[in-house]
């Protein structure tokens, strides 16, 4: 299993570009989410989603979109960049429920730079 | 709402101190615990967990025992090592396990 896994790595955008940031897993968890980390605030939910279909909004939504059309797939677009974007993203997925298993499983996050 | 709280860093130390990291936590029922590390330019892995009161998350020899008494999950480790310095996080899953909570993260340096 290649886990969960982000694309790219590194990105440098210019202010009011738009790009899309990827994220996949084969684990066929149904719960998959995107954080943005910055210095002094942890880590930040932007969106998730439940399952193929379903997305909801975390904490810092606002400059974002995501779709779920497959259980592998859940992609972050920016649509109009602002430095206020700068930051490292990751994606990170686990199966629902509670329980022993309900740990989630981080990808190796993508470091925007928006200038 | 459900929350975590956990020491603020930075915390520096020398080899083979004793490490002790403070995580509490607010949550309406019986939430799941789990201590994060994040090594410099990585993603974050899972370092250990707890899904229920008194359990004890062990992992490359930290601890953290999940008390329900006092809400807390605090991580210690014996004697550590260089290779130990990295960004740790205190976390919870709710009973619905639609929610995911992390502190705000300790960095950990770890000096020969």
């Amino acid at each position: 299993n290649a886990g969960v896994t982000q694309t790219p790595k590194f990105q440098v955008l210019k202010t009011g570009q738009s790009m899309t940031l990827q994220c996949a897993q084969d684990m066929n968890h149904e719960y998959m989410s995107w954080y943005r980390q910055d210095p002094g605030m942890g880590l930040r939910l932007i969106h998730y989603s439940v399952g193929a279909g379903i997305t909801d909004q975390g904490e810092v939504p606002n400059g974002y979109n995501v779709s779920r059309s497959t259980t592998e797939d859940f992609p972050l677009r920016l649509l109009s960049a602002a430095p206020s974007q700068t930051s490292v993203y990751f994606c990170a997925s686990r199966q629902t429920g509670t329980g022993p298993y309900n740990e989630q499983f981080f990808g190796p996050g993508t470091r925007l730079t928006v200038l | 709402g459900d929350s975590v709280t956990q020491m603020e860093g930075p915390v520096t130390l020398s080899e083979e101190a004793f490490l002790t990291i403070n995580c509490t936590y607010t949550a309406t029922g019986y939430p799941s615990l789990f201590w994060y590390v994040q090594y410099p330019g990585e993603g974050l892995q899972l370092l250990l967990k707890a899904t229920k009161a008194d359990d004890k998350g062990s992992n490359k020899g930290f601890e953290a025992t999940y008390r329900k008494e006092t809400t807390s999950f605090h991580l210690e480790k014996g004697s550590v090592q260089v290779s130990d310095s990295a960004v740790y996080f205190c976390a919870l899953s709710t009973n619905t396990g639609n929610q995911f909570y992390f502190g705000t993260g300790t960095s950990l340096t770890v000096i020969p």
